[in-house]
Parts: C-alpha cells; sequence; structure tokens
C-alpha cells in the first residue's frame, strides 16, 4: 500500500516570506510527483510536477525531489494571500495511472 | 478547452434513492477516476478505469457503482445512498501514462439525509 506523507498544518507565514511544504512517500517505485493546490471547496489544481531529483523552478514555486530519501517539497517565495489554499503531494509509480495523494497540509499567508 | 465536467455541481436527496453523478471529459483519455473528499480524510479513490469496459475498485468502493461505456463518460452511480457518503466527490482523467497529470472536474457536493 503506497503511502503519502503530509503534515496538516496550518503552516502559516507572512506575506513575503518563502513557504516550505513536505511530503514523504513510502513506494521506492514512485517516479511521478505532483503538487496540486485546492482552494476551500474547490478542485484541485496543478501547479508542479516533478520526475527526477534535484530542483524545479516555475515562476516562484520550486520543487525539491530526493529519491533516495523520498521526499519531494515545495517552496513558494514570495508567499501572497492569495496562496493560502490547501497544497495535496501525489505520487504515481511507472506502469501504473493511479495517483496516490497525500491528506494536504493547509497553508496560510498573512498580509 | 479541455475540461472535465461533472454534474449536478450540488445534489440533497435521501436515503435509498439511487441518484448518478455524471462526468464527461474532452481529452480523449483513457484514464479516469472518482475520487471523494471528507475533512480530515484527503482524497480516496473510489474507482478508476484504464478504458472503454475496463474498470477497477479503488480504497473506498463499497456502496458505488461506475460504468465506462463511452472513452468520455464515466458516471458514478449511488444505488441506496446512506448519510455516510455525504461528501465532496471528484472527477478527473488523465492520459494514463505515468507522467501525465490529473485534470479534476469542479466537483459534486452530495448530501444524503
Amino acid at each position: 500500500q503506497k503511502e503519502v506523507e503530509q503534515n496538516s498544518g496550518p503552516l502559516s507565514v507572512p506575506e513575503g516570506a518563502i513557504a516550505s511544504l513536505n511530503c514523504t512517500y513510502s513506494d521506492r517505485v514512485s517516479q511521478s510527483f505532483f503538487w496540486y493546490r485546492q482552494y476551500s471547496g474547490k478542485s484541485p489544481e496543478l501547479i508542479m510536477s516533478i520526475y527526477s531529483n534535484g530542483d524545479k523552478e516555475d515562476g516562484r514555486f520550486t520543487a525539491q525531489l530526493n529519491k533516495a530519501s523520498q521526499y519531494v517539497s515545495l517552496l513558494i517565495r514570495d508567499s501572497q494571500p492569495s496562496d493560502s489554499a490547501t497544497y495535496l503531494c501525489a505520487v504515481k509509480a511507472w506502469g501504473y495511472s493511479t495517483l496516490t495523494f497525500g491528506k494536504g497540509t493547509m497553508l496560510l499567508v498573512s498580509p | 478547452e479541455a475540461q472535465v465536467t461533472q454534474n449536478p455541481r450540488y445534489l440533497i436527496t435521501v436515503t435509498g434513492k439511487k441518484l448518478t453523478v455524471t462526468c464527461s471529459q474532452n481529452m480523449n483519455h483513457e484514464y479516469m477516476s472518482w475520487y471523494r473528499q471528507d475533512p480530515g480524510l484527503g482524497l480516496r479513490q473510489i474507482y478508476y478505469s484504464m478504458n472503454v469496459e475496463v474498470t477497477d475498485k479503488g480504497d473506498v468502493p463499497e456502496g458505488y457503482k461506475v460504468s465506462r461505456k463511452e472513452k468520455r463518460n464515466f458516471p458514478l452511480i449511488l444505488e441506496s445512498p446512506s448519510p455516510n457518503q455525504t461528501s465532496l466527490y471528484f472527477c478527473a482523467s488523465s492520459a494514463g501514462t505515468a507522467a501525465a497529470e490529473a485534470f479534476f472536474g469542479q466537483g459534486t457536493r452530495l448530501t444524503v439525509v
């Protein structure tokens, strides 16, 4: 049974700060990693995907993957109040189509 | 526009009255799935489908049925809804490859009284 673990939060950061969201996974064959943002009552939307070790940057977002440690993180630079949402980590193994989601981390960015 | 469309968005029903939540995608995706989301429990997969006429149980399939007669549609059927099926439901589709992201529908908030 694949497991994806995230701190439920809330993670509170002031506006302009860096928010760091973490995720660990149990299945070593997990190969694709996704970060989704979900506003309350809305559907998840993809913000980052990462497939190889290292960092991947897209605007204010950076995803970091360390397969040896089974760890993936999301950094949000210059956090804005509009970034306040729940962030879901999801993993997928090669040869499988099913995404396994963590329970999400709530991020609160205060003005 | 690429999208996954669920209907209805909101539904209040009574215990035991059969209902269907529809899901349709216009991206020609092979893979479709249904999730329910409850506070503190995250997204839990109900059923998924790898292609037409191919469906399988997810983590919480009890009380639900699905069918995949056409590639674009994947309805979720509750034959005899109970109050513990009150939840927020999401349909999702993806291209089916390991690298493919999932696209989500707008969600259906179901209340069973």
